[in-house]
């Protein structure tokens, strides 16, 4: 079975500074990993996911992240944070039909 | 193009009632997901279910709850003889697709259940 750890409750940032969300995984075979963001009183919005290819993935809103076989991670990126970008990220695995969800982490970019 | 519509958007419940929620998928996507999400927790899967199908309900409580998506409407979760334990956020999703998991599912704005 798969399972996603999001080891941080909350990140905060600074406005302007890289901003950066964790995200390890456990899955059988070739992992599917996917990253959402959930805003106050909304349903998740898709970011981007890794399939196979290129270990960095580009996806909405200047988002990245990191595909790293050897460490099971997949950490979510952006340059510069916005205000904007305050929020709950998901990290997904995908697997057997389901997909496995981390805890979620609160991102509170400080103006 | 609508996305995944889910109604109602808030739901009140006293104990022992009956909850409905409704999900209509992305147009052309016959694959539906219910989740549920409670304070300060991530999304724990519940259903997986195609047209006239449940594929998969291991996420399931054994009783009270039930999932269905029939031929014609909406997909339709419920949940009988609510208790104080059931508030939660119910969120839907959809894919065009099954064998999920590397196609990105749409969901819906979530339908929050309060049972006093």
């Amino acid at each position: 079975a798969q399972s996603v750890a999001q080891p941080e409750d909350q990140v905060n940032v600074a406005e302007g500074n890289p901003l950066t969300v964790k995200c390890t995984y456990s899955v059988s075979g070739n992992p599917y990993l996917f990253w959402y963001v959930q805003y106050p009183n909304r349903g998740l919005q898709f970011l981007l996911k890794y399939i196979t290819g290129d270990n960095l993935v580009k996806g909405s809103y200047g988002f990245e992240a990191e595909f790293n076989k050897s460490q099971t991670s997949f950490h979510l990126k952006k340059p510069s944070a916005l205000v904007s970008d305050s929020a709950l990220y998901f990290c997904v695995a995908g697997g057997n039909n389901r997909l496995a969800f981390g805890k979620g982490n609160q991102v509170v970019v400080i103006p | 193009n609508a996305g995944v519509m889910q109604n109602p958007r808030h739901l009140v419940r006293r104990r022992g009632q009956e909850a409905r929620l409704r999900c209509s998928p992305v147009k052309g996507h016959s694959h539906v997901y219910w989740y549920r999400q409670l304070p300060e927790e991530g999304l724990k899967f519940m259903v997986y279910l195609q047209k006239e199908n449940i594929i998969d309900e291991s996420g399931m409580p054994k009783e009270r709850f039930s999932a269905e998506f029939p031929k014609e409407g909406p997909s339709i979760l419920r949940i009988q003889q609510v208790v104080r334990g059931d508030s939660a956020a119910y969120f839907c999703a959809s894919s065009p697709v099954g064998q999920l998991s590397s196609y990105e599912q749409y969901f819906g704005p979530g339908t929050r259940l309060t049972v006093t």
